[in-house]
């Protein structure tokens, strides 16, 4: 089984909906991240979690916010998705414990907003 | 300006020839870490290799390599007798500081594709 598991791994939604992407780790990792890739761009750093009542927001946080229900979960939603929002998105993690704290991610989830 | 830059947006190169895939980076904070993913078509990231602000020695693992060259702000990604298997996209990424939480920033890729 996958360490790092996120689903849907597709959704197609409309401009207006509510929708919330799920990231769910088997690896004890402390700290959580999620992250959007556009074509041309990279990744980008949306929220990131130190641990379950610690939440930071990255680069590109607006429209976006997060919950971090237990160590193992952290979600991601679009409270009103528009379409500059269909991307590619990541869920991380990383442990502090570890030397290089090396970010470990999941299979990405692919969203379509019509 | 941007903290990584990656000039290449695509290579072909033929198979069992040398790589280097380039990245220059820009920080003021005198610990920072420097990493390479790949993501193959299918589009999981893969994590390659890790360099650190205080590394004596170049990083290696396996056919991988990065050639750090602190003064000029460079980390090359060197991948040693390419395969058809490293074919994708390539991405340097640096996180600054000590290790905390704070995520990574990410250069815009450069996809390599290697010809048999």
């Amino acid at each position: 089984d996958a360490d790092v598991t996120q689903t849907p791994r597709n959704r197609i939604t409309k401009t207006g909906k509510r929708i919330m992407l799920e990231c769910s780790q088997t690896k004890g990792h402390d700290r959580m991240y999620w992250y959007r890739q556009d074509p041309g761009l990279g990744l980008r750093l949306i929220y990131y979690s130190f641990d379950v009542k610690d939440i930071n927001k990255g680069e590109i946080s607006d429209g976006y916010s997060v919950s971090r229900q237990a160590q193992a979960k952290f979600s991601l939603s679009l409270e009103s998705a528009i379409p500059n929002q269909t991307a590619l998105y990541f869920c991380a993690t990383s442990d502090r414990r570890e030397m290089i704290e090396t970010q470990y991610f999941g299979p990405g989830t692919r969203l379509l907003v019509l | 300006a941007q903290k990584i830059t990656q000039t290449q947006p695509g290579m072909f190169v033929q198979e069992k020839e040398a790589v280097t895939l380039d990245c220059t980076y820009d920080t003021s904070d005198p610990s920072y870490g420097l990493f390479w993913y790949k993501q193959p078509s299918s589009g999981e990231m893969i994590f390659l290799i890790y360099q650190g602000s205080y590394d004596q020695q170049n990083a290696t693992e396996g056919r991988y390599s990065l050639n750090f060259q602190k003064a000029r702000k460079s980390a090359n990604l060197v991948i040693s007798a390419s395969q058809l298997g490293d074919s994708a996209m390539y991405f340097c990424a640096m996180r600054e500081g000590p290790p905390r939480a704070d995520g990574l920033t990410f250069g815009k890729g450069t996809h390599l594709i290697i010809q048999p």
